[in-house]
């Protein structure tokens, strides 16, 4: 079984400074791990994945993850955050060995606020 | 192309009613997810489809919960009896089959309010 701890479940920063949201996991089998994105009203939107090679994940909008298997933990990362990023974050887990059943095991959220 | 859509979007009903919910996942994609996301919570799988055969449902809370998809395609949830409980966003998610993987693109949902 797998389980997904997002450590924050709300992160207030201002508008152009960095912002880490932290994602650990459990798992007894080997997982991929995703971060998904949620703007108020709008559906999930995949922001980056990691499946393999590189611990360092790049997506979209500026956003990067670092995959640690020691520390099992995927923490999302940005720079300089806008006003625009003000969303809820979620990370998930899915089992690599699962054949075609690629369900998500997904952490409660982080709410990122972004004030000017 | 169009995405993933989910009718209707919002469903209000009493306790005790039936309801539908209406999956219409991107055109050729086998794989179908649905997922149920209670307020303040992370989305909770519930069921996987892989053509029209429900591979997977072990995340169906109990039996007053059913889906199917027919024809490989569209996807409905079935509730019975609701109950204040079932109150939830109801996300689906397709994806095309293969490995190693394949996103999923989601929905926006159904929001249903079980009064």
């Amino acid at each position: 079984a797998q389980s997904v701890t997002q450590l924050d479940s709300q992160v207030p920063v201002f508008e152009e400074a960095p912002v880490e949201l932290r994602c650990n996991y459990s798992s007894s089998v080997s997982v991929y791990l995703f971060w998904y994105v949620q703007y108020p009203n709008q559906g999930l939107q995949l922001l980056l994945k990691y499946l393999s090679g590189s611990t360092l994940v790049k997506g979209i909008n500026g956003f990067e993850a670092e995959f640690n298997k020691s520390q099992t933990s995927f923490h999302l990362r940005k720079p300089s955050v806008h006003i625009s990023d003000t969303a809820e974050y979620f990370c998930a887990v899915m089992n690599r060995d699962a054949g075609n059943n690629r369900k998500l095991i997904w952490g409660l959220g982080t709410s990122l606020a972004v004030n000017p | 192309g169009a995405g993933v859509s989910q009718t209707p979007s919002n469903k209000v009903t009493e306790k005790g009613k039936y309801v539908e919910l209406r999956c219409d996942p991107i055109s050729g994609h086998t794989a179908l997810y649905w997922y149920r996301q209670s307020l303040g919570q992370g989305p909770e799988f519930l069921i996987y489809f892989q053509g029209t055969g429900a591979a997977d449902d072990s995340g169906l809370p109990n039996d007053r919960f059913f889906a199917v998809r027919p024809e490989g395609s569209v996807s409905t949830l079935k509730i019975q009896r609701t109950e204040r409980g079932d109150s939830a966003v109801y996300l689906c998610a397709s994806s095309s089959a293969g490995l190693p993987y394949n996103e999923q693109f989601f929905g926006p949902g159904t929001r249903l309010t079980v009064l």
